[in-house]
């Protein structure tokens, strides 16, 4: 799998909106981006996932730059809850594969 | 989303007993699954690939005489940590494959082992 790069924290004030980035330079054709979030001792949650367009969801935007080697993660409207380590992943979507963590961000909302 | 079980959430034990934890996706047929762990303040790392009806893949470093895996039905994969000592103390997290959901991964809750 394709490596990425993320910075190691963040904050971002509640109620704004967070934006995290992901390099991903070495990213194959066929890989997709990922983000995951890890709460405190809990398993990771899936956010969302992309391939080269852009996407959206209930839970955040992902927008990829068009050569593909990075992508941010925008949470529109942060809350407290939203206090997580998230992670970015490069993953080929053929044959069952596996999700390689990196060290991720950890993101703290401050009231 | 589909929904991934662990069981237990946290179990503590003696050096030398063996542990089992169970993973189930409850909603899903899962042909492949993920035992993963994790220590503090560290990030996830994968343990091995628990394949239905064949042997458990392992990555580099991982003990599968110590790890034991098997995924006997679509929907269970249990990991048996064999002779627990207390360096085995981790979280450990399972994850399944939903292929309704264009091959998402999806996580359990987590196991915290803690071996006395």
């Amino acid at each position: 799998d394709a490596k990425t790069t993320q910075p190691p924290s963040m904050d971002c004030a509640e109620g704004r909106a967070a934006n995290l980035p992901c390099n991903h330079s070495t990213i194959s054709g066929n890989e997709y981006v990922y983000w995951y979030r890890q709460i405190h001792s809990q398993g990771p949650q899936y956010i969302i996932h992309g391939l080269k367009n852009n996407e959206t969801n209930e839970m955040a935007s992902l927008i990829i730059t068009e050569d593909r080697k990075s992508s941010t993660l925008i949470l529109p409207h942060a809350t407290l809850r939203d206090t997580a380590v998230y992670y970015c992943i490069v993953r080929a979507l053929q044959g069952a594969q596996k999700l390689v963590f990196g060290q991720g961000t950890r993101l703290t909302i401050n009231p | 989303g589909a929904v991934v079980s662990q069981h237990p959430s946290w179990v503590i034990c003696k050096s030398g007993t063996s542990v089992k934890i169970e993973c189930r996706s409850l909603d899903f047929q899962a042909t492949t699954m993920f035992w993963y762990r994790q220590f503090p303040k560290q990030s996830l790392m994968l343990m091995a690939t628990s394949n239905e009806g064949s042997k458990a893949t392992y990555e580099q470093g991982v003990e599968k005489d110590k790890f034991l895996i098997n995924h006997a039905s679509l929907t269970l994969s249990t990991l048996t940590v064999t002779s627990a000592h207390p360096e085995d103390s981790s979280f450990y997290i399972c994850s399944a494959i939903d292929s309704r959901f264009g091959e998402k991964l999806f996580f359990g809750s987590g196991t915290q082992l803690s071996v006395l």
